[in-house]
């Protein structure tokens, strides 16, 4: 069955650690692949998205990620988080419309809670 | 530039009531879809529609309904709430109907409960 797999449900860190999330996703082919953040009581915001290139994508408040397409994986870093950092992660993957016939609808992991200590 | 609006923000209803979420974009999406959210389990799809006149179902669809009849707007019916249904519902649109090619917009959520 096609899904999208976030490893860790909830990570706890100290300001200034490094950070990893790890996202793996089970399409086949051509993906596009998209990582969002909800601070709390907030609504879903764009981190970053790669659609193609270069597999070292920049997102936005310091966030990287990469794609890795022989270990299907899109993980997500940041070197030094900040107690701001503190929210849910989702990673998200577009199945192509001719895989599934899903017409393009992005599919979501169930999430990964990042508490930053102060 | 409104984005993506949704009304209302929060809502309480009786289990065996009806009510309509409302979703609109300024945007001139095509692609306009509605995900629920309930805590371990992501998002999960619950309808999408690819352009005016055309709907259909996600992941979990039952005790919803949909319909598209402008461009601007997708309204999420819950037919006879249950309590299972008690969920942050986000609206979400996009420009194309190859919805992951082009970035997806999420409106702020609504939050129901049904008691």
């Amino acid at each position: 069955a096609q899904s999208v797999s976030q490893h860790n449900h909830h990570v706890i860190l100290s300001e200034a650690a490094s950070l990893e999330l790890g996202c793996n996703y089970s399409y086949g082919g051509t993906v596009n692949l998209f990582w969002y953040v909800q601070y709390p009581g907030q609504h879903l915001q764009l981190l970053l998205k790669y659609f193609s290139g270069d597999p070292l994508v920049k997102g936005i408040k310091g966030f990287e990620a990469e794609f890795i397409k022989s270990k299907f994986s899109f993980n997500l870093r940041k070197p030094s988080v900040q107690w701001s950092d503190t929210a849910e992660y989702f990673c998200a993957v577009n199945a192509p419309m001719n895989y599934g016939g899903s017409q393009g609808n992005l599919i979501f992991g169930k999430g990964t809670k990042l508490s930053v200590k102060p | 530039n409104a984005g993506v609006t949704q009304t209302p923000k929060f809502q309480v209803l009786k289990t065996g009531q009806s009510m309509t979420l409302q979703c609109a974009q300024d945007m001139n999406h095509e692609y306009m879809s509605w995900y629920r959210q309930d805590p371990g389990m992501g998002l999960r799809l619950i309808h999408y529609s690819v352009g005016a006149g055309i709907t259909d179902q996600g992941e979990v669809p039952n005790g919803y309904n949909v319909s598209r009849s402008t461009t601007e707007d997708f309204p999420l019916r819950l037919l006879s709430a249950a309590p299972s249904q008690t969920s942050v519902y986000f609206c979400a649109s996009s420009y194309s109907i190859r919805a992951g090619s082009n970035t997806i917009y999420f409106g702020e959520g609504s939050w129901l409960t049904v008691v």
